[in-house]
């Protein structure tokens, strides 16, 4: 069965490094997410991607976050300079087609900033 | 503003003991309703779409249903394995996203 995978699946580092996560989307999706999971909060929406171009972003997704699907395959968010509260479970999802399609999600990048 | 409130938070249940969770959402012109289950540390696995009132699906000792307010998830003779956190998501009627519910901690005894 199809899934979506990231990597790394735990990154450590100092507060005001950038950091890199990767997702490797399921191949005939379209539509690529990431959501951010504090520990013991919902699961929160960051932005939303489609055709190479981001679709929607929350409020959450500031100037430090971006995105990019720099080969065809991966899926990458980069954050520029972290902060502490940036310590998070971070997961891509993606979806095929129509609006209300499901999202299927990896298993999650745990990012712990020191 | 859509909205997704589930209940109970949390949820002990001895091994067999049967039970509902439930999911109440606010959002017009709803477009489906998602069930996941996530264990600790781990991303949210899929369980379900519901899209119409009266729709019900069923997986092992799952059955969700939906309503035009609200979904539940019924367990039936539960097994110490369904431990786990079940959120309840929908997709925002404006935007490309869903939005989950805190989730229900289920913890089933042996």
């Amino acid at each position: 069965e199809p899934e979506v995978t990231q990597t790394p699946s735990h990154q450590v580092t100092q507060m005001g490094q950038e950091v890199i996560l990767r997702c490797v989307p399921i191949s005939n999706h379209l539509y690529f997410y990431w959501y951010r999971q504090i520990l013991g909060q919902k699961v929160e929406f960051l932005v939303s991607f489609y055709n190479n171009e981001i679709s929607e972003k929350s409020e959450i997704f500031d100037d430090q976050f971006s995105v990019e699907r720099p080969d065809g395959s991966n899926f990458t968010l980069k954050i520029r300079s972290t902060k502490l509260e940036d310590s998070a479970m971070y997961f891509c999802a993606t979806r095929d087609r129509g609006l209300g399609d499901t999202q299927y999600f990896g298993p999650g990048t745990r990012l712990t900033v020191l | 503003e859509d909205q997704v409130t589930q209940s109970p938070e949390a949820l002990r249940l001895q091994e067999g003991e049967s039970s509902s969770l439930n999911c109440s959402y606010t959002v017009s012109g709803l477009r489906g309703l998602f069930w996941y289950r996530q264990d600790p540390g781990k991303g949210p696995e899929f369980l379900f779409t519901l899209y119409s009132a009266g729709e019900e699906k069923e997986k092992e000792r799952l059955k969700a249903t939906l309503t035009k307010k609200e979904s539940f998830l019924h367990i039936t003779a539960p097994k110490p394995e369904d431990s786990a956190t079940y959120l309840c998501a929908v997709p925002s009627n404006r935007d490309d996203k869903i939005i989950f519910g805190k989730g229900t901690r289920l913890h089933i005894l042996p």
